[in-house]
């Protein structure tokens, strides 16, 4: 079946020190997505690539970055965490243009990181 | 700008009771309208979604109608199972090229025996 995968499940890092959250996907989606989402809120959009093009929303902090090497992979890099990035970070993927199918976001399992 | 409203949770039924979870939304253009579930310890999935207005969204027993004319998109079901708790968000994608989701608060629903 064609599917969004992240790992790992759950990822445990040191305050300031570097974590990458990976993410692929099956659905040959042009549009890939990363979220971060914390307890009992709605996911909050981090940035998302429109095929090689990055876009990041005005209130992401700098600490998080991301890079999409390929159509099936992006990582999320968070360069130095802190106790308050700890999060469930959520990748997701859409095809963009019209039509059936189009402008839906299909999302993987999600990242649960935890900060000590 | 864009936004969603939903009804404040936890909602709690008893099994076999009927649902409605009421979603409206503010949009410019012809946002497509999206329920999303969310089980413990996992990511979003899509539950059911309606592209455009009077179209009708199902899925396992759910159903939410686009209401351009009331811009609601409410979640229902008329027999809820344990099973189905978890948390709904109601969500719409605008008409940009990248199709960003804004995102209601999310209503927790808890169905007991």
């Amino acid at each position: 079946d064609a599917m969004v995968i992240q790992n790992p499940r759950y990822q445990v890092t040191q305050f300031g020190k570097p974590v990458t959250l990976s993410c692929s996907q099956t659905l040959n989606h042009n549009v890939m997505y990363w979220y971060q989402q914390k307890s009992s809120q709605a996911p909050k959009l981090l940035f998302h690539y429109y095929d090689k093009d990055f876009n990041n929303e005005a209130d992401t902090p700098d600490n998080f970055q991301s890079r999409r090497p390929n159509t099936s992979f992006c990582f999320l890099d968070i360069r130095s965490p802190g106790l308050g990035d700890a999060a469930m970070y959520l990748c997701a993927t859409s095809r963009a243009g019209v039509g059936a199918g189009a402008r839906t976001q299909y999302f993987g399992p999600g990242t649960r990181l935890l900060v000590l | 700008g864009d936004s969603v409203t939903q009804m404040e949770g936890p909602v709690t039924l008893s099994e076999e009771a009927f649902l409605t979870i009421n979603c409206t939304y503010t949009a410019t253009g012809y946002p497509s309208l999206f329920w999303y579930v969310q089980y413990p310890g996992e990511g979003l999935q899509l539950l059911l979604k309606a592209t455009k207005a009077d179209d009708k969204g199902s899925n396992k027993g759910f159903e939410a109608t686009y209401r351009k004319e009331t811009t609601s998109f409410h979640l229902e079901k008329g027999s809820v199972q344990v099973s189905d708790s978890a948390v709904y968000f109601c969500a719409l994608s605008d008409t940009g090229t990248a199709s960003k989701l804004t995102f209601g608060t999310g209503t927790r629903l808890q169905v007991t025996l």
